[in-house]
């Protein structure tokens, strides 16, 4: 099993260039996340998608789309990107039932916006 | 919003004890967490506590829950430098649906 994926590891944008940042996991779960890690902030929800077929948006949303394009699949897309979106991105997919949401993390996308 | 707190670096000995602590303000947390990440990688579980335990053990890792005072601590018995990593707190509870909110982390150094 390879867990969470997250394509690509790196990338480098121009401001107001678009790309879309890819995860999928192959342990079957329901939950997945978009969060982004940045120095002393900890993480932050941008998007999450309790199931197949919804998507609702976290603290940061701003900026940012999503598709949740199968139970395997979650993309983040940023339209017109900002140095302000100069993060690390990490994809996550939730496991467990009621309250309970061990989360799985896949490597992170270390994306710098000039 | 509810909130997690934790202090972001702390610097031990090897073979010394690790504490690392954190508060949260929700008062429904029925769930609360510890991750570890290590440089270049996601997070991963380390451990984490039902709200109605106070206490839980798990080889050198010792957790403790005050329910009252809304505090968590993970305390690492026998310090190793392969413990150096960015440990964060979290916690999930019935208002966060599927929701985890997570802490800053904390950045623990290990000294040889």
């Amino acid at each position: 099993n390879a867990g969470v994926t997250q394509t690509p590891k790196f990338q480098v944008l121009k401001t107001g260039q678009s790309m879309t940042l890819q995860c999928a996991q192959d342990m079957n779960h329901n939950s997945m996340y978009w969060y982004r890690q940045d120095p002393g902030m900890g993480l932050r929800l941008i998007y999450y998608s309790a199931s197949e077929g919804t998507t609702d948006k976290g603290e940061v949303p701003n900026g940012y789309n999503v598709s949740r394009l199968n139970k395997r699949e979650f993309s983040l897309r940023l339209e017109s990107a900002a140095p302000s979106q100069t993060s690390v991105y990490f994809c996550a997919s939730g496991r467990g039932a009621g309250q309970y949401n061990e989360q799985f993390f896949g490597p992170g996308t270390r994306l710098t916006v000039l | 919003g509810e909130d997690v707190e934790q202090s972001l670096f702390l610097s031990v000995r090897e073979g010394d004890s690790s504490v690392i602590n954190c508060t949260y303000t929700d008062s429904s947390s029925t769930y609360l967490y510890w991750y570890k990440q290590e440089p270049g990688a996601g997070l991963q579980l380390l451990t984490y506590i039902f709200s109605n335990m106070d206490m839980k053990q798990d080889q050198r890792l010792t957790v403790l829950l005050n329910k009252k005072d809304k505090h968590l601590s993970l305390r690492i018995a026998d310090t190793q430098t392969g413990d150096s990593a960015i440990y964060f707190c979290a916690e999930s509870s019935n208002t966060g649906g599927f929701k985890t909110i997570f802490g800053a982390g904390t950045r623990l150094f290990v000294k040889a």
